[in-house]
């Protein structure tokens, strides 16, 4: 499968916990995005990189999230003591952008269920 | 920052009828405004794109229109099917910069056997 993974694809957890999220993006793809999408709602953008480095952060993204992409290549997403409001799809993006190009393609999504 | 809204939050057609979904956008900023489908359970794939240099665009039942001015653009869906039973979500981001797509709430499309 030559698309976008991410893994796992649900995580339920109880309050207070840590959890980890993986992305691989389309292979040489130079940008990944993380989004989140609640019940009825559409993706909101929470992040995103350009190769390894973490060009901007939304402000849905508080103190106990944490994003990486340590060498350009998969990402990482953590939230650390999970709050119930925290439960929601993520789902990561990623794209190849030039000037002209940026067509984002989604990966399946992490189901967070915090109880 | 950039607000898309999404109108009708739900519509139903009866197959083989025209589905039209309608978006505003509020950044003129914004020239790139892609559509997104999204079945139950699984990813948001882009079905039909535009970019501001033009005012429509076709693909096979697929089209969408692009107002500038009015900030304004539509899904246009022909000959439907119950395959295209789903949610649709448009979005909108500038090519340049960070690109990052700002969506709007989705519509829920039911097309009738």
């Amino acid at each position: 499968d030559t698309g976008v993974s991410q893994d796992p694809r649900h995580k339920i957890t109880k309050r207070g916990q840590n959890v980890t999220f993986r992305c691989d993006p389309i292979s040489e793809h130079n940008r990944l995005y993380w989004y989140r999408q609640t019940l009825g709602q559409g993706p909101e953008f929470l992040t995103y990189f350009q190769n390894e480095a973490q060009l901007e952060k939304s402000r849905l993204l508080s103190d106990r999230f944490s994003a990486e992409r340590p060498k350009g290549s998969f990402s990482t997403l953590e939230i650390q003591r999970t709050e119930q409001g925290d439960s929601a799809m993520y789902l990561c993006a990623s794209s190849l952008t030039t000037d002209y190009y940026n067509e984002q393609f989604f990966g399946p999504g992490t189901r967070l269920t915090v109880l | 920052g950039e607000n898309v809204e999404q109108h009708p939050s739900t519509l139903s057609v009866q197959e083989g009828d025209s589905a039209v979904i309608k978006c505003t956008y509020s950044d003129s900023a914004s020239n790139y405004f892609p559509w997104y489908k999204q079945e139950l359970g699984k990813r948001p794939q882009l079905i039909i794109d535009i970019r501001s240099n033009v005012g429509e665009k076709k693909d096979q039942r697929i089209a969408v229109t692009l107002n500038k001015t009015a900030k304004h653009f539509s899904l246009h869906i022909t000959e439907t099917q119950p395959e295209d039973s789903a949610v649709y979500f448009c979005a909108a981001s500038p090519l340049y910069g960070n690109n990052r797509l700002a969506f709007g709430k989705g519509n829920q499309v039911v097309v009738i056997p």
